[in-house]
């Protein structure tokens, strides 16, 4: 059975930093792109970056670009996000999500990620 | 970047009946990359259809989607209770950003 579990969500000040992680188990980690999508209190999903499977091709929203780096390490089933120079704006949910035939077949149960002073 | 709009936002309707839920896209989605989600409260997300119209593992056949180029359909052809959520569609694919509708929320009339 497919799980994905993040980690790593806490309150944190404008400016500060933070890595999410995202582990993987009941499937072929390596073989599958993966996801991270956020949703603000109340508000809808939005797409946030994601990884090619050996991690060679990463892409980002706008509004996260230049801020959010997406990693993963194969070895130990993982998948990340370094956040820099969080904002208020931040605050959300943020979800892992697999690859699948087509669309995200599996999702985490999200990690809640707070940027306040 | 593909802009996608779904209406209503909000959707009222009753136990039984017939659900019709639409996302239109800024421009045509390559080969019909475009998935429906369904997300209750304090839930993930959960695939409901890809490849704009093929249902994912274990979905109920009352649902159903189509359309093709920047106009496609969810349908929900008898709610039943555990039906109302909201519902979002996504195009998906080799671009680089994969967006996502702004949602449908499904209510009990």
């Amino acid at each position: 059975e497919v799980h994905l579990v993040e980690s790593g969500g806490v309150v944190v000040q404008p400016g500060g930093s933070l890595r999410l992680s995202c582990g993987a188990s009941g499937f072929t980690f390596d073989d599958y792109t993966m996801h991270w999508v956020r949703q603000g209190p109340g508000k809808g999903l939005e797409w946030v970056s994601r990884i090619s499977w050996d991690g060679g091709r990463k892409y980002y929203a706008d509004s996260v670009k230049g801020r959010f780096t997406i990693s993963r390490d194969n070895s130990k089933n993982s998948l990340y996000l370094q956040m820099n120079s969080l904002r208020t704006e931040d605050t959300a949910f943020y979800y892992c999500a697999k690859d699948g035939y087509g669309g995200y077949d599996y999702w985490g149960q999200g990690t809640l990620v707070t940027v306040s002073s | 970047e593909i802009v996608l709009t779904q209406s209503p936002g909000t959707l009222s309707l009753s136990p039984g009946e017939r659900a019709t839920l639409s996302c239109r896209a800024s421009q045509s989605v390559s080969n019909n990359y475009l998935a429906w989600y369904q997300q209750k409260p304090g839930q993930a997300p959960r695939l409901l259809i890809y490849g704009a119209s093929s249902r994912a593992t274990g979905i109920p056949d009352r649902f159903s989607g189509s359309g093709s180029g920047t106009d496609f359909t969810l349908t929900i052809s008898r709610l039943e209770p555990e039906d109302f959520a909201v519902y979002y569609c996504q195009h998906y694919g080799s671009s680089p950003r994969h967006t996502f509708g702004q949602g449908t929320k499904l209510e009990i009339k």
